[in-house]
């Protein structure tokens, strides 16, 4: 199995510019997050899906940031437009149910500069 | 909210043994995940503790005690593989659902 498969795998850009992430959970997981980790810290919670429903996007920048989950499977994030201090790492991450006792299972990353 | 306190970082030794704490203050603990993260990658799932005690998965071991708020991580035989950030996070059913908040990890230093 292929695991959480996320692209592109680094990013550069000039602020102001827009960005998309791309991200495909392991079959069968219902619910997919998206975090963002700053160096030095643990990952932060963007948004989080129950198949295609948004059920947490508190944390979500909604001027800047949108998600979708077409179908319940593959997800896309976007920010537009990309400010300096959106340089991160943006994670990927989906579990069978929230609750699994199995935690979750993240992709690779990618990792946004913004300059 | 949720407070989730870790130290930020660690040395040991190759072939000792190390204890990484956690605290934490919830309203509604639901469960507490111990995750491991290599330099540049993604985190990988360790361990899950929601009851009291001791949960023991080969060289690594999980503690939780729920009334005083505190968890660790056991990591016995270290190796040099074992050098990574060790990430603790806490389930709140009371906020949005039931969702994690991770600490800050603490950054593990296996030296020879």
């Amino acid at each position: 199995e292929a695991g959480v498969v996320q692209s592109p795998r680094y990013k550069i850009i000039e602020k102001k510019q827009p960005v998309a992430f791309w991200c495909n959970p392991i079959s069968g997981h219902n619910t997919l997050y998206w975090y963002r980790q700053n160096l030095g810290q643990g990952p932060e919670l963007l948004i989080r899906y129950e198949n295609e429903e948004a059920v947490d996007d508190s944390q979500l920048p909604k001027d800047r940031f949108s998600a979708e989950r077409l179908k319940g499977v593959d997800s896309t994030l976007k920010i537009q437009p990309a400010e300096l201090g959106d340089s991160a790492v943006y994670l990927c991450a989906s579990s069978f149910k929230e609750g699994d006792r199995n935690g979750y299972t993240f992709g690779s990353g990618t990792r946004l500069t913004v300059v | 909210g949720q407070n989730i306190d870790q130290p930020t970082e660690m040395t040991a030794t190759e072939g000792a043994i190390v204890q990484i704490n956690c605290t934490y203050q919830t309203s509604g603990f639901n469960g507490l995940f111990w995750y491991q993260q290599h330099a540049g990658e993604a985190p990988t799932f360790l361990s899950y503790n929601v009851l009291d005690g001791l949960e023991e998965k080969g060289r690594f071991s999980s503690f939780l005690s729920r009334s005083k708020g505190y968890s660790y991580l056991l990591l016995k035989e270290l190796q040099m593989k074992d050098s990574a950030s060790y990430l603790c996070a806490v389930r709140d059913r009371n906020t949005n659902a039931g969702k994690s908040t991770f600490g800050d990890g603490t950054t593990l230093t296996v030296k020879p």
